[in-house]
């Protein structure tokens, strides 16, 4: 099946300072990807459409000022967490649909970024 | 999207056949079911799909009854490999953008 990275996996960070969270595509082309979050013991929570050539859609609470997406090409998306602090730890997951058909696969998930305040 | 109802929690024995319910009474008639998994700290796996006719791949099978308004995934084999939250989603398919909105999902421990 198509195969989607996420990178890091694990990251620290000190309260204040700005983390780059990537998801690629490896083996396909995606205009569109989505930006999940998920606290312990909680579902996925959709944070964000990423749209490649245009500007994200946000869902409802999220800050786009906070939650910095970038699309800038067919296989890649970046989240950036500014100015991080403890309540943004969290578990941070991206995906990706299959182009032209959306699914019926659905979408492929990255193994998530485990992100830690401090 | 149409919203899903899981039982939060499951226990099954290894070996056993693990069956999943998941109430979609709202379901439109484009929208399929689809089904993904999610093991610990992990991100969430595609396990199976289907619109109205039962399904069956390598991982698991889909019966979804005839009006459409509920389902259940049929685990045939559990191990303990098998432990993981389970999320059935309604979703309409055919553009890219369509995003998944995932519900609690059921929580499946597989004891030996």
């Amino acid at each position: 099946g198509a195969v989607v990275s996420q990178h890091p996996s694990r990251v620290i960070c000190k309260s204040g300072t700005s983390v780059k969270i990537e998801c690629r595509s490896l083996d396909f082309q995606a205009t569109t990807m989505f930006w999940y979050r998920q606290f312990p013991k909680q579902s996925l929570m959709l944070m964000a459409t990423s749209n490649e050539g245009s500007k994200a859609t946000y869902e409802q609470g999220v800050e786009k000022d906070k939650f910095l997406i970038n699309h800038a090409s067919l296989t890649l998306s970046t989240l950036t967490v500014t100015s991080a602090h403890p309540e943004d730890s969290s578990f941070y997951i991206c995906s990706a649909a299959l182009p032209g058909t959306g699914g019926p696969f659905g979408a492929f998930f990255g193994q998530g970024t485990r992100l830690t305040v401090v | 999207d149409a919203k899903t109802t899981q039982p939060p929690s499951m226990d099954c024995a290894e070996g056993r056949a693990a069956n999943l319910p998941c109430n979609h009474s709202t379901i439109s008639g484009n929208e399929y079911v689809y089904w993904y998994r999610q093991i610990h700290s992990q991100g969430p796996q595609y396990i199976i799909h289907g619109l109205k006719n039962n399904e069956t791949n390598e991982m698991a099978s889909l019966i979804i009854t005839e009006d459409r308004k509920s389902s259940t995934l049929i685990l045939p084999h559990a191990t303990l490999r098998d432990t993981a939250v389970y999320y059935c989603i309604v979703r309409v398919a055919g553009a890219a953008g369509n995003k998944l909105t995932f519900g609690g999902g059921t929580r499946v421990l597989v004891k030996p």
